[in-house]
């Protein structure tokens, strides 16, 4: 079955420290991975994916096929980072997205 | 570029009564996505169409929910009867073709429904 897995609901972390938001996934076949983020009042937004190989606002995230994970890294934490990470893939030919639960992130000044 | 729009924004209705919601994707954006977010968890799909055609309604609670597009634009998700269970918020996305697994969803900022 194909499923994403958060295991952290809320994650707080001072301003200044590493973050690392966890994501496992279940998928028989090669999926692409996301992170989407929702700020306070607005709207759910791409992040990033892995196939781009890109670092935005400072984060970055390494598909790792082994070990079927694709956590969120920043090696510096910021206030204006607090929000709500949701991990998704997507397979298959519909491009249908499967969601994670979720991690808030709660950076602390 | 406009984004997604939804509406209403909120809803409060009792159980057993009808709901109906709306969305107009982005200008051009061939594929529409309805999701469903139960408070606590991460949204999950109801539907996907491709332009006015059904592409997965594999989730969708067929005897109370339905959804069109009939034009290839806008779009309507309705409950008929709502129950407690379907207070959740309703996210729209819409991507410019929906083919691509790689593609990005644009969403809305969904109508939160409560049911009593």
């Amino acid at each position: 079955a194909q499923r994403v897995t958060q295991p952290e609901k809320l994650l707080s972390v001072f301003k200044g420290a590493p973050v690392e938001l966890k994501c496992n996934y279940s998928y028989s076949g090669s999926p692409e991975l996301f992170w989407y983020v929702q700020y306070s009042r607005q709207r759910l937004q791409l992040l990033l994916r892995h196939i781009s190989r890109e670092s935005i606002k400072g984060f970055t995230a390494d598909l790792n096929k082994g070990e079927t994970s694709f956590h969120l890294k920043k090696p510096f934490a910021q206030e204006e980072d607090s929000a709500m990470y949701y991990c998704a893939l997507s397979g298959g030919a519909t491009n249908k997205l499967i969601f994670g639960t979720g991690t808030l992130l709660a950076v602390q000044p | 570029e406009a984004g997604v729009a939804q509406s209403p924004r909120y809803k409060i209705i009792e159980k057993r009564q009808s709901v109906a919601f709306w969305c107009n994707p982005i200008s051009g954006h061939a594929t529409l996505y309805w999701y469903q977010q139960i408070l606590g968890q991460g949204p999950k799909l109801l539907i996907q169409f491709q332009n006015n055609g059904v592409v997965d309604d594999s989730q969708l609670p067929k005897d109370r929910f339905s959804a069109e597009r009939l034009k290839g634009v806008d779009s309507t998700l309705k409950i008929q009867p709502a129950k407690l269970e379907d207070s959740a918020v309703y996210l729209c996305a819409s991507s410019p073709e929906g083919t691509r697994r790689q593609e990005t969803q644009y969403f809305g900022p969904g109508t939160r429904l409560l049911v009593l």
